[in-house]
């Protein structure tokens, strides 16, 4: 089986724009999380979805959203960026809560 | 509510010593534990987990841990560290509320001297 992949791998973006990350989960996973990784912060949670539903949500700012696709393939947003987005974001899939299965994480810098 | 905490940033060891990773939790109801291990550039990868069964559990590259309920630890270890050990290490917990939250600690680097 296709293991997690994330689109792009590396992103630079300057302040106030938006971007938008893909994830595509193994397959048969329908529930894919989103975590951003920062020096010092470690992962912090960002939401996860079910079956095309958010099922769980971080204490992020609601500049960062997502959606899931029938296929289970997922997409994160983030409008508006700030110089604090600058970040490893990692996707994760899962068909229980016995194991989650990273990304390799789409790198974002912003200037 | 639950945590994670993993005690030590920062741990080096010499090539060939005990490795041992601290690792503690907080859960109101009995846990999944997991030790992932990141590469630089890299996702994380799965060492071990514990769901139910034998407190003490074996992973990947050498890898153990157990699990201490009253302690409320699930500490990793490795005999005898080697160079590739050298990374960053994540506790997490996973608690089934309405989903599949995971919950992961801040990390320890691991630096292996020659």
């Amino acid at each position: 089986k296709a293991g997690v992949t994330q689109t792009p791998r590396y992103l630079i973006k300057t302040r106030g724009q938006q971007v938008t990350l893909s994830c595509s989960p193994i397959s048969g996973h329908r529930s894919v999380s989103w975590y951003q990784q920062t020096p010092g912060q470690g992962l912090q949670f960002l939401f996860e979805y079910f079956s095309e539903t958010q099922r769980n949500k971080g204490n992020f700012p609601g500049r960062f959203s997502g959606r899931q696709f029938s296929n289970s393939r997922s997409e994160m947003n983030v409008s508006t960026l700030e110089l604090g987005d600058s970040a490893l974001y990692l996707c994760a899939s899962s068909l229980a809560r016995t194991q989650q299965f990273f990304g390799p994480g789409t790198r974002l810098t912003v200037l | 509510a639950q945590s994670v905490t993993q005690l030590g940033s920062h741990v080096s060891v010499s090539e060939g010593a005990l490795v041992l990773l601290r690792c503690n939790y907080s859960s109101s109801v009995p846990p999944y534990l997991f030790w992932y291990v990141q590469y630089p550039n890299q996702g994380l990868q799965l060492l071990l987990k514990y769901t139910t069964g034998a407190t003490l559990v074996k992973g990947i590259n050498g890898f153990e841990a157990e699990f201490k309920k009253s302690e409320t630890s699930f500490h990793l270890t490795k005999p005898s560290a080697h160079m590739s050990d050298a990374a960053e290490y994540f506790c997490a917990v996973s608690v089934r509320r309405t989903g599949n939250q995971f919950y992961f600690g801040t990390g320890t680097s691991l630096t292996v001297i020659p």
